[in-house]
């Protein structure tokens, strides 16, 4: 079983829609969530980090469900610049600098 | 932009050749990373250094010998690689506390013929 799983996608919406990314986690020993994005032939970069109240930035909405071992992303109206790659990734308690991703989940928004 | 940068940006190499990555950060960090990304696979760490030392090295073959002289830069030494081994490698680099940001370079597009 991989330790962060996510639907691979690709996802392709009208502009406009919101579309929700969910995401796995194995190891209930994890810590540390986040959403990072990675544009096409670019490198990855933080988009939010994920609290278990839940978080907001924007457009963009991040849940943690710890008895389920799940996290899921929000985007609401999207843009064309939202089409990237989104990866879901944990930490684990006591490794707080070693980083697991997910393969992530590809979004195209079409005009 | 992040303030990591990585030299070469594409490099091809035999499977005979020794050859080196270089990442350097301007962000005042001191803790950088290496991590692999192949094709439809998730990106895996490599190495961690923290303060210069390696902390973390996740069972990377001997043919990857990591290089940290000092808290801005970094290097990946490479010899005997084999075709598998081509992929993006990813420099990152982060402050040493908790659970910070991880700032991530262009990468370099390693081929091995």
């Amino acid at each position: 079983r991989k330790e962060v799983e996510q639907d691979p996608g690709p996802f392709n919406v009208p502009e406009g829609a919101t579309v929700a990314f969910n995401c796995t986690y194995s190891n209930s020993a994890s810590q540390s969530f986040f959403w990072y994005r990675q544009d096409c032939r670019k490198e990855p970069k933080l988009l939010m980090s994920v609290y278990s109240s839940g978080n907001e930035d924007g457009r963009f909405t991040a849940q943690l469900n710890r008895a389920s071992q799940y996290i899921s992303l929000l985007i609401r109206d999207s843009k064309l610049s939202d089409s990237a790659t989104y990866l879901c990734v944990v930490t684990l308690s006591g490794s707080a600098r070693q980083l697991t991703f997910g393969s992530g989940t590809q979004l195209t928004v079409l005009p | 932009e992040t303030g990591v940068t990585q030299t070469p940006r594409h490099l091809v190499m035999g499977m005979t050749n020794k050859k080196s990555l270089k990442c350097e950060q301007h962000l005042g960090h001191n803790a950088m990373y290496w991590y692999k990304q192949s094709a439809k696979k998730p990106l895996e760490l490599m190495f961690v250094y923290s303060l210069e030392e390696r902390v973390e090295n996740n069972s990377v073959p001997s043919r990857f010998s990591p290089e940290c002289p000092n808290s801005s830069h970094l290097f990946l030494h490479l010899h005997t690689l084999q075709p598998e081994d081509s992929a993006l490698y990813l420099c990152a680099s982060s402050s040493n506390t908790g659970t910070a940001e991880q700032f991530f370079g262009p990468g370099t597009r390693l081929t091995v013929l």
